[in-house]
This record gives C-alpha cells, sequence and structure tokens, in this order.
C-alpha cells in the first residue's frame, strides 16, 4: 500500500546549519507530495507541497524537490534558525487520502 | 489563513467512561472533517472523513460504535470516545476542509487522551 518513510530524529542542529530531512515515499499512482511542520502546541501547518514530478516546492526558505527516479521529497534549508524548531512530518496525498510519516523533531540551538 | 481549535487539549479518564472532543472551523465553514490518531513515535493515521449533514466514513479496522463521530454543523465535528479503555489512550488530531478539498486540510493542535 501507498506509505511514507521518513528520516527518524530528532535532529539537533546549531544556528544557521544546513538542514536535510530525508522523506521516501512508496505510492501505486501518482501521489502529491507535501511538508507540514508542527510547532508546539499548535496543529499541522502547511509548510510545502509538489504536485507531479520534479516540481519544487518551496517556502520560509524551506525546498523540497519531487523526485520520482528515486520516490523521494527530501525536506532542505540553507540556514536554520532557532525559529525553525518544531516536528515536520512529509505527507503524500493520493485519491482524498493522507498519508503521513513518523515525523521529525528538529531542535535549533543558538 | 484558516483556523481549526480542538477542545480539551488533554483529557484523562477512567476506563469504561466516555469522554468527547471537539473540533471547530473558527473562520470557514468545514463542510469535510477528518480525525485522525496518532501512537507515540508513529504516523497519524486517519480514522474516519466526516461530511455536515451526514454519517461519517469509518476507515478499515475503525470501531464505529467506538469511535462516535458526528458533524452537525459546518464549523462543528466531535469525536466520542465510547466505554474507553487504556488502549484507546492516543494523541486525536482533526482536520477541516471545504468542497471536498482534501489537499487543503487545516488541522488541529490535537488533543491528549490518557485512559487509566
Amino acid at each position: 500500500g501507498d506509505s511514507v518513510t521518513q528520516m527518524e530524529g530528532p535532529v539537533t542542529l546549531s544556528e544557521e546549519a544546513f538542514l536535510t530531512i530525508n522523506c521516501t515515499y512508496t505510492a501505486t499512482g501518482y501521489p502529491s507530495l507535501f511538508w507540514y511542520v508542527q510547532y508546539p502546541g499548535e496543529g499541522l501547518q502547511l509548510l510545502l507541497k509538489a504536485t507531479k514530478a520534479d516540481d519544487k516546492g518551496s517556502n520560509k526558505g524551506f525546498e523540497a524537490t519531487y523526485r520520482k527516479e528515486t520516490t523521494s521529497f527530501h525536506l532542505e534549508k540553507g540556514s536554520v534558525q532557532v525559529s525553525d524548531s518544531a516536528v515536520y512530518f512529509c505527507a503524500l496525498l493520493t485519491g482524498n487520502q493522507f498519508y503521513f510519516g513518523t515525523g521529525t523533531s528538529l531542535t535549533v540551538i543558538p | 489563513g484558516a483556523v481549526v481549535s480542538q477542545h480539551p487539549s488533554r483529557v484523562i479518564c477512567k476506563s469504561g467512561t466516555s469522554v468527547k472532543i471537539e473540533c471547530r472551523s473558527l473562520d470557514f465553514q468545514a463542510t469535510t472533517m477528518f480525525w485522525y490518531r496518532q501512537f507515540p513515535k508513529q504516523s497519524l493515521m486517519l480514522m474516519a472523513t466526516s461530511n455536515e449533514g451526514s454519517k461519517a466514513t469509518y476507515e478499515q479496522g475503525v470501531e464505529k460504535d467506538k469511535f462516535l463521530i458526528n458533524h452537525a454543523s459546518l464549523t462543528l465535528s466531535t469525536l466520542t470516545v465510547t466505554s474507553a479503555h487504556p488502549e484507546d489512550s492516543s494523541f486525536y488530531i482533526c482536520s477541516a476542509t471545504w468542497q471536498g478539498r482534501a489537499y487543503e486540510q487545516y488541522f488541529g493542535p490535537g488533543t491528549r487522551l490518557t485512559v487509566t
């Protein structure tokens, strides 16, 4: 069945470090891919998305490229800030159903 | 942006009792709401989809008599866990959207249920 495998955390980085959170997926059709972020005490918020192969989603300095050949959608940011500390979820949407990864907790220290 | 709230944020109940969790869309009309469950270190699992004024559609393996979902208005859906047991302890998250736009769901902050 459809599924998402996400890099396990927690991840701790120093401010201004480079971030990569790996995400790979399994899907029978042509899913849309998403990254959601959850800040403490808040609901999941859409960070970025890509709806077809080779699309690049970007927002707030974060980027992810839909790679069909490697079934991946890795999240990257060139220089993280303390305010980026949160839990990040990779997800795919096929039909009308979301499949989420397990979430990766990121802590950025000054 | 669209805001979804959940109440309560945390609840502790005794085994055998029922507990109700509310999910509200604060600034839009939610024609469709989704209920998810998340176990520690696991992903969110869709439990059911509810459309306003209709019966909820449950995912395979989810007991509809145990997890009662009501979506009586365009801004409120409730999840009632009936005769709760310790294994029902989990993090319950709702999301809402309109016009069946599953790709544009807005999530609540979640409710932590602990059954003792």
